[in-house]
């Protein structure tokens, strides 16, 4: 498996403020990706944090509102720009390591928007 | 589009007990995963399975990949209070560029009572 951290773990935010998360891998990896869940659903995934390149989004997620950056192999960034209290959820980062087709889930970052 | 369907919803057992529950879809998968999330905790991976008719115990834990493909399910032996949790199960999507996107079913809440 891979050690995974997510900053910060949880934060209350205004409505309109945008909120940076950050994702920290021990080792190298090669697929990272951006869950997002709603109170009492199931994991969503946002997008798929490709390094080098633009982040793949799926459908219902666009780059305006949760830009992603991937400047590393072992590092990642979602914001949530232009928050609303729809937004508040917990967004979870996840990699690939085993490159199995398994993936490894941080925390989490629990968001509250007010 | 391919969905996972989890069941039961929710599970309140005796301690001891034996659980079971379940994932299918119309869909065929080429892995079948389970996780556990903890209260305020990210998904942590249970099991992985790769091959149809895969069985794969980790301690009380067992896991089957159905021989169809289309479905998977846990059991937990002998259950104890710190199974209490959310059970995950997920597949990658198949089809249309990477497989490393997983679905997730909606989940099955554990209860144990001491």
């Amino acid at each position: 498996s891979a050690v995974i951290s997510q900053k910060p773990s949880r934060d209350i935010c205004q409505r309109g403020t945008s909120l940076t998360i950050q994702c920290q891998v021990d080792s190298q990896v090669t697929m990272m990706f951006w869950y997002r869940q709603q109170p009492g659903q199931s994991l969503t995934l946002i997008a798929t944090a490709n390094q080098g390149s633009e982040a793949t989004y799926e459908s219902g997620f666009v780059i305006d509102k949760f830009p992603i950056s991937r400047p590393n192999l072992t590092f990642s960034t979602l914001t949530v720009s232009n928050m609303s209290p729809e937004d508040s959820s917990i967004y979870l980062c996840s990699v690939d390591r085993a490159s199995r087709e398994t993936q490894y889930f941080g925390p989490g970052t629990r968001l509250l928007v007010l | 589009g391919q969905q996972l369907n989890q069941s039961p919803q929710s599970m309140f057992i005796q301690e001891g007990e034996d659980v079971s529950m379940n994932c299918t879809s119309s869909s065929i998968f080429n892995t079948w995963l389970w996780y556990k999330q903890d209260p305020g905790e990210g998904p942590v991976l249970l099991i992985a399975l790769y091959k149809a008719g895969e069985l794969t115990s980790n301690g009380r834990l067992t896991a089957q990949f159905g021989i169809t493909r289309k479905d998977s399910f846990l059991n937990i032996s002998a259950s104890i209070p710190s199974d209490v949790g959310i059970y995950f199960c997920a597949g990658p999507l198949v089809g249309g560029g990477s497989n490393y996107k997983l679905t997730f079913g909606k989940g099955t809440l554990l209860t144990v009572n001491p």
